[in-house]
């Protein structure tokens, strides 16, 4: 069974500056796809970048990006110039093949002004 | 578009009451997604289903819950009877083509006194 796993419950960054979200995952699959979506307090779950296993270019969305690393099974998400509307839960997410996404634990970000 | 519209987004029940949760997909979605959020366990898939026929409904946790599709605009997710364990946020998600980004709807919060 796939395991997606996020080790940072919990970050905090200052409005403007960067920060790096962890995801690492486990798989023996070779085509997938892999997700971050974002949880802000009203709970809805949005979509915020997304990557193609077959693809070695990482994904950008505007101030949003993602390091890939296939043969470590990493998909870090990387936030520049952080706002206070990023103050959220973020949730990494896999998809194999057969449609079923498994998330992580997801890592709460708090953005100070 | 209206997005993924579930209702009712609040209920409040007690212990062996019929609870029914409904979700109205996007239109042209062929695939429709339920979700569980718990803080102990996260966000799990319980069944989802392609053309309005369920596809894996390995995530359920057991016989009290049942889904249904009757038709390519609405499906229900009913448990009965409910126990105070089965409180969470119950999301509903819709893709079309099992491989592309899964819209989800607002959640329903369920209290299961």
């Amino acid at each position: 069974a796939q395991t997606v796993t996020q080790s940072q419950p919990e970050m905090s960054v200052q409005e403007a500056e960067t920060v790096t979200l962890s995801c690492t995952y486990d798989t023996s699959e070779s085509n997938y796809y892999l997700f971050w979506y974002k949880q802000p307090p009203s709970r809805q779950m949005i979509l915020v970048i997304r990557q193609e296993a077959y693809k070695q270019q990482n994904a950008t969305e505007n101030r949003f990006s993602v390091n890939f690393q296939k043969a470590a099974k990493s998909f870090s998400l990387k936030i520049s110039d952080s706002q206070l509307g990023d103050t959220a839960m973020y949730f990494c997410a896999f998809m194999e093949l057969k449609t079923k996404l498994t998330f992580g634990g997801g890592t709460r970000l708090m953005v100070k002004p | 578009d209206a997005g993924v519209i579930q209702s009712p987004r609040h209920e409040v029940t007690e212990m062996g009451q019929e609870v029914t949760l409904r979700c109205k997909p996007i239109s042209g979605h062929d695939y429709l997604f339920w979700y569980r959020q718990t803080m102990m366990r996260g966000l799990e898939l319980l069944i989802y289903f392609n053309n309005n026929v369920p596809i894996d409904d390995s995530g359920m946790p057991e016989d009290r819950f049942s889904a249904k599709m009757p038709n390519a605009s609405f499906s229900t997710l009913k448990i009965q009877p409910s126990e105070p364990r089965d409180s969470a946020v119950y999301f509903c998600a819709s893709s079309w083509g099992g491989r592309n980004e899964q819209f989800f709807g607002p959640g329903t919060r369920l209290t299961v006194l």
